[in-house]
């Protein structure tokens, strides 16, 4: 079975604070995204990445950037933290070809205080 | 720009009821359609698609036609059970034919079933 890990379930992190949050895929997925999710908005795209060290912006990537340094591994990074950005991030992973089949992890919940 | 409208819950149901989640999209060319869920907890996994006009995917005893006249792709299900209670999120892509794009969701639906 395909794996998407996240690196953390839960996050507590201070206002101004840098935030890591890492994922891993396990199925040689050339395809990683990020969403944000909130309820009352569904799922958002921050960023998104067709291969290693490429990127692309989504819907809303102000207040963020990210990393690909190794096709199996995507990170979402905040570089300052804001109180607007506690959220449910949901990191997924797909094959190279836009089939829309997104396997999921199981989501990193972040409150900023 | 590409988007999907579903209709706005939480939907609460009796065991065995019969579910409808509307759901319609725009989008230029031909889309592929999806339908997501999340069970409390965890992460969103593919449920059922469809590629093209007509098509009617299911999975789990859900079901969805693609309707291209009206631009919907309703999710139905005959008989509900309290293991259904989840998220359901419908979205929407373009194959590379049509310019590749990354999924598009629509906002949830929160479905309880009570026993």
């Amino acid at each position: 079975d395909v794996k998407v890990t996240q690196s953390s379930r839960y996050l507590v992190k201070r206002t101004g604070e840098k935030v890591f949050l890492e994922c891993v895929q396990d199925m040689d997925h050339e395809n990683m995204f990020w969403y944000r999710q909130d309820p009352g908005l569904g799922l958002r795209l921050i960023y998104f990445s067709y291969d290693v060290k490429m990127k692309e912006k989504g819907d809303i990537p102000e207040g963020y950037s990210v990393s690909r340094e190794k096709k199996e591994r995507f990170s979402l990074i905040l570089e300052s933290a804001s109180t607007n950005q506690t959220s449910m991030y949901l990191c997924a992973s797909s094959f190279r070809h836009h089939t829309g089949e997104l396997f999921f992890g199981e989501g990193s919940r972040l409150t900023v205080l | 720009g590409d988007s999907v409208t579903q209709m706005e819950g939480p939907v609460t149901l009796s065991e065995e009821a019969f579910l409808t989640i509307n759901c319609t999209y725009t989008a230029t060319g031909y889309p592929s359609l999806f339908w997501y869920v999340q069970y409390p907890g965890e992460g969103l996994q593919l449920l059922l698609k469809a590629t093209k006009a007509d098509d009617k995917g299911s999975n789990k005893g859900f079901e969805a036609t693609y309707r291209k006249e009206t631009t919907s792709f309703h999710l139905e299900k005959g008989s509900v059970q309290v293991s259904d209670s989840a998220v359901y999120f419908c979205a929407l892509t373009k194959p590379a034919s049509s310019g590749n794009t990354p999924l598009v969701f629509g906002k949830g639906t929160r479905l309880s079933v009570i026993a």
